[in-house]
Protein backbone atom coordinates (compact mmCIF):
# COMPACT_ATOMS: atom_id res chain seq x y z
CA UNK A 1 0.00 0.00 0.00
CA UNK A 2 1.20 3.41 -0.97
CA UNK A 3 1.66 5.46 2.18
CA UNK A 4 3.05 8.26 4.15
CA UNK A 5 4.26 6.69 7.48
CA UNK A 6 5.34 9.24 10.83
CA UNK A 7 6.29 7.95 14.08
CA UNK A 8 5.66 8.47 16.59
CA UNK A 9 2.36 9.37 16.27
CA UNK A 10 2.13 11.22 19.81
CA UNK A 11 5.60 12.54 21.79
CA UNK A 12 5.12 14.48 25.46
CA UNK A 13 8.96 15.87 26.23
CA UNK A 14 10.14 18.47 27.84
CA UNK A 15 11.59 21.77 27.05
CA UNK A 16 15.30 21.36 25.73
CA UNK A 17 15.09 17.30 25.16
CA UNK A 18 16.42 16.88 21.74
CA UNK A 19 14.26 14.49 19.65
CA UNK A 20 13.36 13.26 16.22
CA UNK A 21 10.27 12.86 13.94
CA UNK A 22 10.87 10.48 11.44
CA UNK A 23 8.82 10.76 8.38
CA UNK A 24 8.93 7.68 5.46
CA UNK A 25 7.39 7.18 1.96
CA UNK A 26 7.36 3.80 -0.23
CA UNK A 27 5.99 5.57 -3.22
CA UNK A 28 9.78 6.74 -4.77
CA UNK A 29 8.60 10.26 -4.34
CA UNK A 30 11.78 12.90 -5.00
CA UNK A 31 9.44 16.23 -3.10
CA UNK A 32 8.98 15.48 0.76
CA UNK A 33 8.12 18.26 2.85
CA UNK A 34 7.22 19.22 6.77
CA UNK A 35 4.14 20.99 8.11
CA UNK A 36 3.03 22.17 11.17
CA UNK A 37 -0.59 22.47 12.46
CA UNK A 38 -1.63 25.27 14.42
CA UNK A 39 -5.21 26.28 15.53
CA UNK A 40 -6.73 28.86 13.10
CA UNK A 41 -3.38 29.08 11.02
CA UNK A 42 -3.55 26.29 8.46
CA UNK A 43 -0.65 24.14 7.91
CA UNK A 44 2.49 26.13 7.49
CA UNK A 45 5.93 24.49 5.48
CA UNK A 46 8.93 24.38 7.76
CA UNK A 47 11.11 22.49 5.54
CA UNK A 48 11.78 20.72 2.12
CA UNK A 49 13.30 18.30 -0.17
CA UNK A 50 13.74 18.33 -3.98
CA UNK A 51 15.34 15.37 -3.95
CA UNK A 52 18.65 13.13 -1.87
CA UNK A 53 20.53 15.47 0.11
CA UNK A 54 18.59 18.74 -1.51
CA UNK A 55 16.73 20.72 1.34
CA UNK A 56 15.37 24.27 1.52
CA UNK A 57 13.39 26.26 4.29
CA UNK A 58 9.50 26.66 4.06
CA UNK A 59 7.89 29.57 5.85
CA UNK A 60 8.74 28.82 9.80
CA UNK A 61 12.16 26.83 9.61
CA UNK A 62 13.41 28.40 12.99
CA UNK A 63 14.24 25.20 15.43
CA UNK A 64 14.23 22.77 13.20
CA UNK A 65 16.80 20.66 11.30
CA UNK A 66 15.91 18.21 8.81
CA UNK A 67 18.06 15.32 6.52
CA UNK A 68 17.64 13.65 3.51
CA UNK A 69 20.33 11.33 3.23
CA UNK A 70 18.14 8.27 1.16
CA UNK A 71 15.12 9.40 -0.88
CA UNK A 72 12.29 7.44 1.27
CA UNK A 73 12.90 8.95 4.39
CA UNK A 74 12.83 12.76 5.77
CA UNK A 75 13.48 13.44 9.70
CA UNK A 76 12.28 16.27 11.16
CA UNK A 77 14.95 17.39 13.92
CA UNK A 78 14.19 18.98 17.18
CA UNK A 79 17.75 20.06 18.62
CA UNK A 80 16.41 21.94 21.13
CA UNK A 81 12.65 22.30 21.81
CA UNK A 82 10.38 24.59 23.50
CA UNK A 83 6.83 25.50 23.84
CA UNK A 84 5.93 27.47 21.15
CA UNK A 85 7.11 23.96 19.06
CA UNK A 86 3.78 22.05 20.57
CA UNK A 87 1.92 21.34 17.17
CA UNK A 88 0.55 19.10 15.43
CA UNK A 89 3.08 18.01 12.48
CA UNK A 90 2.38 17.10 9.22
CA UNK A 91 4.90 15.05 6.56
CA UNK A 92 4.06 14.96 2.83
CA UNK A 93 5.69 13.81 -0.32
CA UNK A 94 5.15 14.18 -3.93
CA UNK A 95 6.67 13.04 -7.56
CA UNK A 96 7.65 15.94 -9.67
CA UNK A 97 5.32 16.91 -12.17
CA UNK A 98 2.67 15.73 -10.12
CA UNK A 99 1.17 18.41 -7.97
CA UNK A 100 -0.70 16.39 -5.86
CA UNK A 101 1.20 15.77 -2.17
CA UNK A 102 0.48 12.72 0.23
CA UNK A 103 0.49 13.11 3.96
CA UNK A 104 1.03 11.01 6.38
CA UNK A 105 -1.13 10.70 9.65
CA UNK A 106 0.80 13.38 11.85
CA UNK A 107 2.57 14.02 14.75
CA UNK A 108 1.27 15.50 18.00
CA UNK A 109 3.87 17.01 19.36
CA UNK A 110 3.96 18.36 23.32
CA UNK A 111 6.54 20.45 24.63
CA UNK A 112 6.15 20.87 28.77
CA UNK B 1 4.29 34.87 -2.45
CA UNK B 2 1.28 33.79 -2.33
CA UNK B 3 -1.84 33.61 0.12
CA UNK B 4 -4.94 32.10 1.19
CA UNK B 5 -8.21 33.57 3.10
CA UNK B 6 -11.00 30.99 3.78
CA UNK B 7 -13.45 33.25 4.70
CA UNK B 8 -15.64 31.05 6.87
CA UNK B 9 -13.76 29.37 10.42
CA UNK B 10 -16.99 27.38 11.20
CA UNK B 11 -19.60 26.20 9.51
CA UNK B 12 -22.83 24.14 11.09
CA UNK B 13 -24.91 22.30 7.85
CA UNK B 14 -27.75 19.69 8.34
CA UNK B 15 -27.53 16.15 6.54
CA UNK B 16 -28.64 16.88 3.07
CA UNK B 17 -28.07 20.32 2.35
CA UNK B 18 -25.48 21.97 0.42
CA UNK B 19 -23.03 23.47 1.52
CA UNK B 20 -20.24 26.05 0.13
CA UNK B 21 -16.71 26.91 1.44
CA UNK B 22 -15.57 30.11 0.42
CA UNK B 23 -11.60 30.47 -0.54
CA UNK B 24 -9.74 33.77 -2.04
CA UNK B 25 -6.27 33.80 -2.83
CA UNK B 26 -3.75 36.05 -3.96
CA UNK B 27 -0.31 35.50 -5.91
CA UNK B 28 1.75 37.40 -8.13
CA UNK B 29 2.17 34.59 -10.61
CA UNK B 30 -0.24 31.61 -11.55
CA UNK B 31 -1.02 29.29 -9.26
CA UNK B 32 -2.60 25.50 -8.55
CA UNK B 33 -5.35 25.10 -6.69
CA UNK B 34 -6.35 22.37 -4.34
CA UNK B 35 -8.86 21.61 -1.87
CA UNK B 36 -7.82 19.29 0.97
CA UNK B 37 -10.08 17.26 3.71
CA UNK B 38 -8.94 16.52 7.04
CA UNK B 39 -11.10 13.81 9.36
CA UNK B 40 -10.84 13.77 12.36
CA UNK B 41 -7.47 12.27 13.81
CA UNK B 42 -6.29 11.42 10.24
CA UNK B 43 -3.79 13.21 7.91
CA UNK B 44 -4.84 15.17 4.78
CA UNK B 45 -6.51 14.18 1.66
CA UNK B 46 -6.90 15.42 -1.77
CA UNK B 47 -10.29 16.38 -2.59
CA UNK B 48 -9.81 17.96 -5.95
CA UNK B 49 -7.31 20.25 -7.85
CA UNK B 50 -7.39 23.14 -11.02
CA UNK B 51 -4.28 22.80 -13.03
CA UNK B 52 -5.76 24.60 -15.92
CA UNK B 53 -8.72 23.88 -18.16
CA UNK B 54 -12.30 23.81 -17.34
CA UNK B 55 -12.91 26.18 -14.40
CA UNK B 56 -15.32 23.97 -13.04
CA UNK B 57 -13.18 20.87 -11.35
CA UNK B 58 -15.19 17.54 -9.90
CA UNK B 59 -13.66 15.68 -7.25
CA UNK B 60 -14.22 12.56 -4.85
CA UNK B 61 -16.83 12.43 -2.33
CA UNK B 62 -19.91 13.99 -4.46
CA UNK B 63 -17.68 17.51 -3.99
CA UNK B 64 -16.74 20.11 -6.93
CA UNK B 65 -15.03 23.75 -7.60
CA UNK B 66 -15.30 26.54 -9.76
CA UNK B 67 -11.67 28.56 -10.55
CA UNK B 68 -12.70 32.27 -10.73
CA UNK B 69 -9.32 33.98 -11.99
CA UNK B 70 -11.29 37.18 -11.94
CA UNK B 71 -12.10 37.11 -8.75
CA UNK B 72 -9.03 35.22 -7.72
CA UNK B 73 -11.56 32.58 -5.92
CA UNK B 74 -12.24 28.92 -5.78
CA UNK B 75 -14.96 28.02 -3.60
CA UNK B 76 -15.99 24.13 -2.73
CA UNK B 77 -19.46 23.15 -2.89
CA UNK B 78 -21.56 19.95 -2.29
CA UNK B 79 -24.92 19.81 -3.25
CA UNK B 80 -26.22 17.24 -0.19
CA UNK B 81 -23.92 16.37 2.06
CA UNK B 82 -23.92 13.48 4.71
CA UNK B 83 -22.63 13.05 8.31
CA UNK B 84 -19.24 11.31 7.06
CA UNK B 85 -18.40 14.81 5.85
CA UNK B 86 -18.28 16.44 9.21
CA UNK B 87 -14.42 17.52 8.44
CA UNK B 88 -11.81 20.62 8.49
CA UNK B 89 -11.27 21.69 4.68
CA UNK B 90 -8.63 23.39 3.53
CA UNK B 91 -8.04 25.19 0.39
CA UNK B 92 -4.21 25.71 -0.97
CA UNK B 93 -2.40 26.79 -4.01
CA UNK B 94 1.18 26.25 -5.16
CA UNK B 95 3.25 27.70 -7.73
CA UNK B 96 4.61 25.73 -10.13
CA UNK B 97 7.88 24.64 -7.34
CA UNK B 98 5.38 22.30 -5.04
CA UNK B 99 5.50 24.86 -2.34
CA UNK B 100 1.61 24.71 -0.90
CA UNK B 101 0.38 27.59 1.09
CA UNK B 102 -2.70 26.31 2.59
CA UNK B 103 -5.20 28.49 4.58
CA UNK B 104 -6.17 28.61 8.05
CA UNK B 105 -9.17 25.64 7.42
CA UNK B 106 -13.37 25.48 7.75
CA UNK B 107 -14.47 23.10 10.01
CA UNK B 108 -17.38 21.90 8.89
CA UNK B 109 -20.04 20.28 10.98
CA UNK B 110 -23.13 18.41 9.84
CA UNK B 111 -26.03 17.66 11.65
CA UNK B 112 -28.91 14.58 11.77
Amino acid sequence: EAQVTQNPRYLITVTGKKLTVTCSQNMNHEYMSWYRQDPGLGLRQIYYSMNVEVTDKGDVPEGYKVSRKEKRNFPLILESPSPNQTSLYFCASSALGTDTQYFGPGTRLTVL
Amino acid sequence: AQSVTQLDSQVPVFEEAPVELRCNYSSSVSVYLFWYVQYPNQGLQLLLKYLSGSTLVKGINGFEAEFNKSQTSFHLRKPSVHISDTAEYFCAVSPYDYKLSFGAGTTVTVRA
